[in-house]
């Protein structure tokens, strides 16, 4: 059974930064793409970028919104995908998934919530 | 950035009823679309794929269709467990790029 279990979450100022961890289990992760998608409270999806699996270069895009302050990474030898956050905005109030995919999202982690607020 | 719009937003439905949300993509995005259902509180699962590719273990009542730009979910018959707010997405592009969701109530 594929398992994706996200942590890290909790409350931060603006400005500072926040590291969240996506630990998976139930498939071959060094063959999978990973992505983090967002849910601000009461609103829609928001893709938030990829990373490659390391055959094809474990490369990463991102959306706009967060482009040059948060970053993706991976460690095939825990399993762990993360999502380095840095300059947090009020704007990136969310519940924060990791999912397991290219293009589709075929699975989904609980989510985990960071709330940004002075 | 391609823009995709659901509609309805909401709708409500008896149970039994046939039940259709379109999706518009602002650009071509040929069959990269995939479906999404959120039960409140829940995280997203997938429901189709490739436009009309049924995830495994998603119910028969569960259908996609279309290409290109305009894309339909159809619930055969719906279902008290099929309450939930549904998602398009397209990964044509990227920024791959979420509908604003269409919320399914029982009438």
């Amino acid at each position: 059974e594929v398992q994706l279990v996200e942590s890290g979450g909790g409350l931060v100022k603006p400005g500072e930064s926040r590291r969240l961890s996506c630990e998976a289990s139930g498939f071959t992760f060094s063959d999978d793409w990973m992505s983090w998608v967002r849910q601000a409270p009461g609103k829609g999806l928001e893709w938030v970028g990829r990373i490659k699996n390391t055959p094809e270069g474990g490369t990463t895009e991102y959306a706009a919104p967060v482009k040059g302050r948060f970053t993706i990474s991976r460690d095939d030898s825990k399993n762990t995908v993360y999502l380095q956050m840095d300059g947090l905005k009020t704007e990136d109030t969310a519940v924060y998934y990791c999912t397991r995919g290219v293009g589709t999202f075929y699975n989904w982690g609980q989510g985990t919530l960071v709330s940004v607020s002075s | 950035d391609i823009q995709m719009t659901q509609s309805p937003s909401t709708l409500s439905a008896s149970v039994g009823d046939r039940v259709t949300i379109t999706c518009r993509a602002s650009q071509y995005i040929s069959i990269w679309l995939a479906w999404y259902q959120q039960k409140a509180g829940k995280a997203p699962k997938l429901l189709i794929y490739k436009a009309s590719s049924l995830e495994s273990g998603v119910p028969s009542r569960f259908s996609g269709s279309g290409s290109g730009t305009e894309f339909t979910l159809t619930i055969s018959s719906l279902q008290p467990d099929d309450i939930a707010t549904y998602y398009c997405q397209q990964y044509n592009m990227y920024p791959w790029t979420f509908g604003q969701g269409s919320k399914v109530e029982i009438k």
